[in-house]
């Protein structure tokens, strides 16, 4: 049982470059999403999803895609990364609306 | 304004102190999560809250819906207790498919030895 696992670590990209943020768990949570966290703001949610199919906007969602394909795995998509992207991002799950949340490890992104 | 309003922005501790960390929030609630944050680090969930008091080892969180309030108690403090302490809302409106939690900008504790 890993729990949430969040992948790369850090990841420097160029202005106009696409990348994807993996998630993946394996406790068959319903519930995920995709955070980012700049100093001075919080934590802000870009997407989430209440299960397999269904994707929802956050605050910041622009410029981010998602899909939930399957349970286990809700990526998250830079389709032409912007210096306003470089930020460091979590992916969560939880079981319930109003279960505890489980985090990744995070994702240091610098776009340059 | 932010819905989710900590106080205070950092703290800071002799250990063995109690500790005491507010959150106050504007819109009803489903839930509110307290959560930690070491200095580089990960995200570790702490409690969930919809009513009333939950306490695990020396950290008791308490929530007061009718004053849109919650706490995070600290007994005995202990360096190691250093860290981001983060509070988050899950607004009851909108139902099961609403998942936008809202969270505030978080309380940085520092205990020394």
């Amino acid at each position: 049982n890993a729990g949430v696992t969040q992948t790369p670590k850090f990841q420097v990209l160029k202005t106009g470059q696409s990348m994807t943020l993996q998630c993946a768990q394996d406790m068959n949570h319903e519930y995920m999403s995709w955070y980012r966290q700049d100093p001075g703001m919080g934590l802000r949610l870009i997407h989430y999803s209440v299960g397999a199919g269904i994707t929802d906007q956050g605050e910041v969602p622009n410029g981010y895609n998602v899909s939930r394909s399957t349970t286990e795995d809700f990526p998250l998509r830079l389709l032409s990364a912007a210096p306003s992207q470089t930020s460091v991002y979590f992916c969560a799950s939880s079981h319930g609306r109003q279960g505890a949340m489980g985090f990744g490890q995070g994702t240091r992104l610098t776009v340059v | 304004k932010n819905e989710v309003e900590q106080s205070p922005q950092n703290l800071t501790a002799q250990e063995g102190e109690f500790i005491t960390i507010n959150c106050s929030y504007s819109v009803g609630i489903s839930a509110l999560h307290w959560l930690q944050q070491h200095p580089g680090g990960g995200i570790v969930s702490l409690f969930m809250l919809s009513s009333g008091k939950k306490k695990h080892g020396r950290l008791i969180a308490t929530i007061n819906i009718q004053e849109k309030h919650s706490s995070l108690h600290i007994t005995a403090s202990h360096p190691r207790d250093s860290a981001v302490y983060i509070c988050a809302v899950l607004p009851s409106r909108g139902g099961g498919s609403n998942y936008k939690l809202t969270f505030g900008k978080g309380t940085l504790l520092t205990v020394n030895p």
